[in-house]
């Protein structure tokens, strides 16, 4: 099926490590996200790419970095990973006009720091 | 950022009954959708409506965005109907998720 694949699905990290969380789209979107989801929460905005090339900062972006490797690619780096970033990582993509188009979204990376 | 408020929080049914979900948000958007989140985490587009209304077989949407709310129904719910329901509204750039309303249909 066509639509928003993220790698890995679950991953437990010790403290001060790092690892790079993986999202494509094939949809041909412009626009990706990532977001967190905190138990009893929505969903939080951490970094958004408008285009290819370009990345700007969510809601809470501390802790994150993000690289839009082309397209269809768009990966979220922890470089030092801690207890507090504990949550379910969700990637999504938009068609052209960012904001403006609905969000489709991938399954989800269960993410566990200990 | 916008504040976006859902209500109930959590809302139990019995099958076959109707119900009503409200989004409120503090500021002018230009999106809002509504989402199913199932039971093992899926997040599932329901609407894309920044006005108006619309209906997908039991389910409609209607926002009224003079207003800034949002109202999703549900008619005659099934079990599979349970999970979580959000709504997100942007400006723009950024998107702005509520809390949810967590639905429980009971057999």
């Amino acid at each position: 099926n066509a639509g928003v694949t993220q790698t890995p699905k679950f991953q437990v990290l010790k403290t001060g490590q790092s690892m790079t969380l993986q999202c494509a789209q094939d949809m041909n979107h412009n626009s990706m996200y990532w977001y967190r989801q905190d138990p009893g929460m929505g969903l939080r905005l951490i970094y958004y790419s408008a285009s290819e090339g370009t990345t700007d900062k969510g809601e809470v972006p501390n802790g994150y970095n993000v690289s839009r490797l082309n397209k269809r690619e768009f990966s979220l780096r922890l470089e030092s990973a801690a207890p507090s970033q504990t949550s379910v990582y969700f990637c999504a993509s938009s068609p052209p006009r960012q904001g403006l188009w609905p969000q489709h979204f991938g399954d989800g990376t269960r993410l566990s720091i200990l | 950022g916008i504040q976006v408020e859902q209500s109930p929080p959590d809302l139990i049914l019995q099958e076959g009954a109707n119900s009503t979900l409200r989004c409120n948000f503090s500021d002018s958007v230009n999106n809002l959708q509504w989402f199913h989140q199932n039971p093992w985490g899926q997040l599932i587009n329901l609407f894309y409506i920044p006005s108006g209304t619309k209906q997908n077989g039991r389910l409609s949407a209607t926002t009224v965005a003079t207003e800034r709310y949002s109202l999703l129904y549900i008619s005659s719910s099934q079990t599979t109907d349970s999970g979580v329901y959000f709504c997100a509204v942007s400006t723009g750039n950024q998107f702005y998720f509520g809390t949810g309303t967590s639905l429980t249909v009971i057999p």
